[in-house]
């Protein structure tokens, strides 16, 4: 079964300053990576996806995340952060493979406070 | 406007009741699903649906009931078998389960059992 990891719970940063969110995830033959974004009491809004091809993938809200293989990662990033971007992001792993229903599994989130 | 919607937002209920949670979706989505979410934990499937009439069980579906007698309603019913049901629920739908379509989120129903 498919597992993902992001390793930190909480990143604070500075607004302007870049952020990095970490996701890795096991080991698989082929995967598609997504990312989401919560906010506060909302549900879960897509922010990106891999599902094949260029391994650089941009997606909403300026942020962008690197598909690598060999890393088995799945990172997020932003070069200049807001306040708005304060808010929980998880990392969700999917088998294209598994045949019938593709289950989705998520990361246990990272919080991320962007401090004025 | 096309969406999911989730009632009530907040819940409350006495231990050992049973309550249903609604989802509706008008996205004409044959998959719906419904996920729980507590602190440091992230998602975790109770249920989901790829038709009507049809439902199969998660990672954590003990406790809990669906049903799917609509196309586009999905409710759950959390029983008093379900040993610690505080927590926040979210419902989401996609186009088809057969194979990775992106799956679109309801706001939220936060259920507090006292």
């Amino acid at each position: 079964a498919q597992s993902v990891t992001q390793l930190d719970s909480q990143v604070p940063v500075f607004e302007e300053a870049p952020v990095e969110l970490r996701c890795n995830y096991s080991s698989s033959v082929s995967v598609y990576l997504f990312w989401y974004v919560q906010y506060p009491n909302q549900g879960l809004q897509l922010l990106l996806k891999y599902l094949s091809g260029s391994t650089l993938v941009k997606g909403i809200n300026g942020f962008e995340a690197e598909f690598n293989k060999s890393q088995t990662s799945f990172h997020l990033r932003k070069p200049s952060v807001h306040i708005s971007d304060t808010a929980e992001y998880f990392c969700a792993v999917s088998d294209p493979n598994s045949g019938g229903y593709q289950k989705v599994t998520f990361g246990t989130g990272t919080k991320l406070q962007v401090i004025p | 406007d096309g969406g999911i919607t989730q009632s009530p937002k907040y819940l409350f209920r006495k231990e050992g009741q049973n309550v249903t949670l609604s989802c509706e979706q008008n996205l004409n989505h044959d998959a719906m699903y419904w996920y729980r979410q507590d602190p440091g934990q992230g998602l975790r499937l109770i249920y989901y649906s790829q038709i009507v009439n049809d439902f199969q069980k998660g990672d954590i579906a003990e406790g809990y009931s669906v049903s799917r007698e609509k196309k586009e309603s999905f409710p759950l019913t959390v029983t008093s078998a379900q040993k610690n049901p505080t927590a926040f629920y979210l419902c989401a739908s996609s186009i088809e389960a057969g194979r990775y379509n992106e799956q679109f989120f309801g706001p939220g129903t936060r259920l507090t059992v006292l």
